[in-house]
């Protein structure tokens, strides 16, 4: 079965430090994804990757960054945190040709 | 993608079947139906798809109608573990460019009584 798993499961930050978000997947698969979620809406993806060492900028990529140093690992980073980075960061991966994503439990990021 | 619209919520009581609606009058004839649920504090997980033919697989049966502007994911025989927000999306398929990113919207809130 697919499996997504990401570290920390959650964190507190203060304001203007580096957090990072590790995602990783046993899935074998191409594509990963960050998105962040806020209270009572949906999904924003950041950033996503369809290959190793590459990545590409999502909805909402500004106060993000993005490391894809394998296929199996994507990282998120926010090198200066706000308190408008409180959220749930979700990672995803699907495979090419695949639209179905599979999604991890979630980070709850919270920035004081 | 194109616009889905859905109730805002639901109420089932354990072993009913659920039906699910969901409208998408402006689709478009390369977007597939997809349906996704969600339980606080865990990450959207994958219910089913389709893009003409009505499907089916261990956890729903997805109706589309024949001009394809609305669906109906059916849930049968629900228990308390199906509670969550159902989520009914359009996504371009993979190889007509895009990011793939999924977009939610509300969705629609299933409660289910034991």
């Amino acid at each position: 079965e697919a499996a997504v798993t990401q570290s920390p499961r959650s964190k507190v930050a203060v304001t203007g430090g580096k957090v990072t978000l590790s995602c990783h997947q046993t899935n074998n698969h191409d594509y990963m994804y960050w998105y962040r979620q806020d209270t009572g809406h949906g999904l924003r993806l950041i950033h996503y990757s369809y290959v190793a060492d590459s990545t590409e900028k999502g909805d909402i990529p500004d106060g993000y960054k993005a490391s894809r140093p394998s296929q199996e690992n994507f990282s998120l980073i926010l090198e200066l945190a706000s308190l408008s980075q409180t959220a749930v960061y979700f990672c995803a991966s699907s495979d090419w040709g695949e639209d179905t994503q599979y999604f991890g439990p979630g980070t709850r990021l919270l920035v004081l | 993608d194109a616009k889905t619209t859905q109730p805002d919520s639901m109420e089932s009581t354990e072993g009913e079947t659920v039906h699910l609606p969901c409208s998408h009058a402006t689709i478009s004839g390369n977007e597939y139906i997809y349906w996704y649920r969600q339980v606080p504090l865990q990450g959207p997980e994958y219910v089913t798809h389709g893009l003409q033919q009505n499907t089916t697989n261990s956890m729903a049966f997805l109706a589309i109608a024949s001009d394809r502007k609305s669906s109906t994911l059916i849930l049968p025989h629900v228990s308390l573990r199906d509670a969550a927000v159902y989520h009914c999306i359009l996504r371009v398929g993979l190889g007509t460019g895009g990011n793939n990113k999924l977009t939610f919207g509300q969705g629609t809130v299933l409660s289910v009584i034991p």
